[in-house]
């Protein structure tokens, strides 16, 4: 089964910083990467697919990167309504598809 | 306007049984692959269980299998996950999700979810 090391688990960061995310897969996954947002008490919002293309809708203020084994998700001017826990998630093989252990973004 | 409506959650003692359903409207629901994905409190996201647009095709994770059974009915827009022998760490937030791309023979993550369907279960 495919592992994904988010990192860090969690950060403390002030509006307008750039703030950046990695995951880690244990073996390599091309670019088979998603990234999700999720605030408290809400649904996951999906926002880039395939580690880099933006989801219909996001921000361009998010982007992803990477492929392979070591993936990042930007942020590059961090807005109050980003406050959020963010997840990778791996689309590499069959699912179960793994998630990220999240890494949680808070407000500095 | 997609959407995915969940129900069933609740109460339930352990080695009891629920069933979820998933009412999906605003989209062709035959098409696309569909998930369950629960939340422990406090916890991250857990992929539970994945079945194909035809319903041939059902995946597990290892802490359901055998115990979980997804199915769906295409007539009636709706998505099921039976859920047998429950043990106090299936208490979760339970979350229906459509997969992202229709038609390409993958399973290419959720791109609509919904509000999520609460199951506890203790004694």
């Amino acid at each position: 089964d495919i592992q994904l090391t988010q990192s860090p688990s969690s950060l403390s960061a002030s509006v307008g910083d750039r703030v950046t995310i990695t995951c880690r897969a244990s073996q390599s996954i091309s670019t088979y990467l998603n990234w999700y947002q999720q605030k408290p008490g809400k649904a996951p919002r999906l926002l880039i697919y395939g580690a880099s293309s933006l989801q219909s809708g996001v921000p361009s203020s998010f982007s992803g990167s990477g492929s392979g084994t070591d993936f990042t998700l930007t942020i590059s001017s961090l807005q109050p309504e980003d406050f959020a826990t963010y997840y990778c998630q791996e689309i590499y093989g069959d699912p179960p598809l793994t998630f990220g252990g999240g890494t949680k973004v808070e407000i500095k | 306007e997609v959407q995915l409506l969940e129900s069933g959650g609740g109460l339930v003692q352990p080695g009891g049984s629920l069933r979820l359903s998933c009412a999906a409207s605003g989209f062709t629901f035959s098409n696309y692959a569909m998930n369950w994905v629960r939340q422990a409190p406090g916890k991250g996201l857990e992929s539970v269980s994945t079945i194909n647009t035809n319903g041939f095709e059902t995946y597990y994770a290892d802490s359901v299998k055998g115990r979980f059974t997804i199915s769906r009915d295409n007539s009636k827009n709706t998505l099921y996950l039976q859920m047998n022998s429950l043990r106090a760490e299936d208490t979760a937030t339970y979350f229906c999700a459509k997969d992202h791309i229709a038609g390409n023979g993958r399973f290419d993550g959720c791109d609509v979810w919904g509000q999520g369907t609460v199951v506890t279960v203790s004694s």
